[in-house]
C-alpha cells in the first residue's frame, strides 16, 4: 500500500478564488491521478500527473480550471481555479504503486466547500 | 450503457449474513478489477482485487468474477455492523491507459 498525505482537508472558499491541494506520498510513484467526488458521487477521474510531463486531462475537465503540477515523484498539487459553488467537492489524489496492476491507493481527501 | 453498473442500494442484511454486491461492466478488453469501501466521509480503502475468472477469497470477503458475463461480485460473510459502508466497484480501462473506472457504488447496511 501507500501511505498519502493530503493538505488542507477542508477548506471553505469564496466564489471567484482559487484553492491549491497537495498531495504528498510516503514512497516514489510513477503515476498520481486526481479525482473529484461530488455528494453522493462516485469518483470522476480528473486528470493523471505523470513526473516530468504534463498532466492528463479527462474530458469535461481543463487545465486552466484545474491546473496540476508534479515536480518529483512524491509529491503534486491541484489547483481549483476561479472557484463556484459547483466546486464544491471532494478531491482525492491517488497512487498506483503496483507497476502495471492498476491498483490505486487513496489520500485521505481534501472537503471543498465555495460559498 | 455506463461503463460500471452497481446496483445503489441500500442493500440491507442482518448481522451474520452473507452480503452480495454485485458490479457489472462494458469495457470487454478490462483485465484488473476491484473492490473498494468507503466509510461515510472518508475516502475510499481497496479491499479486493481480482485477475482472473473465478473466485479469490480473503478473510470474510471472496470476490468474484466471469469475464465471458462481464460480471464481478463480492460476498462478505459473516456481515458485521462495521461492514456498514458504501462499496464501490472499480475496472481498469484497456488500451494501456492505466487508468480505472468507478461504478456509483452500492450502500450496505448491516443491521444489528
Amino acid at each position: 500500500s501507500a501511505v498519502i498525505s493530503q493538505k488542507p482537508s477542508r477548506d471553505i472558499c469564496q466564489r471567484g478564488t482559487s484553492l491549491t491541494i497537495q498531495c504528498q506520498v510516503d514512497s516514489q510513484v510513477t503515476m498520481m491521478f486526481w479525482y473529484r467526488q461530488q455528494p453522493g458521487q462516485s469518483l470522476t477521474l480528473i486528470a493523471t500527473a505523470n513526473q516530468g510531463s504534463e498532466a492528463t486531462y479527462e474530458s469535461g475537465f481543463v487545465i486552466d480550471k484545474f491546473p496540476i503540477s508534479r515536480p518529483n515523484l512524491t509529491f503534486s498539487t491541484l489547483t481549483v481555479s476561479n472557484m463556484s459553488p459547483e466546486d464544491s467537492s471532494i478531491y482525492l489524489c491517488s497512487v498506483d504503486k503496483t507497476g502495471g496492476t492498476d491498483t490505486q491507493y487513496f489520500g485521505p481527501g481534501t472537503r471543498l466547500t465555495v460559498l | 450503457q455506463k461503463e460500471v453498473e452497481q446496483n445503489s442500494g441500500p442493500l440491507s442484511v442482518p448481522e451474520g449474513a452473507i452480503a452480495s454486491l454485485n458490479c457489472t461492466y462494458s469495457d470487454r478488453g478490462s483485465q484488473s478489477f476491484f473492490w473498494y469501501r468507503q466509510y461515510s466521509g472518508k475516502s475510499p480503502e481497496l479491499i479486493m482485487s481480482i485477475y482472473s475468472n473465478g473466485d479469490k477469497e480473503d478473510g470474510r470477503f471472496t470476490a468474484q468474477l466471469n469475464k465471458a458475463s462481464q460480471y464481478v461480485s463480492l460476498l462478505i460473510r459473516d456481515s458485521q455492523p462495521s461492514d456498514s459502508a458504501t462499496y464501490l466497484c472499480a475496472v481498469n480501462r484497456s488500451g494501456g491507459y492505466q487508468k480505472v473506472t468507478f461504478g456509483t457504488g452500492t450502500k450496505l447496511q448491516v443491521i444489528p
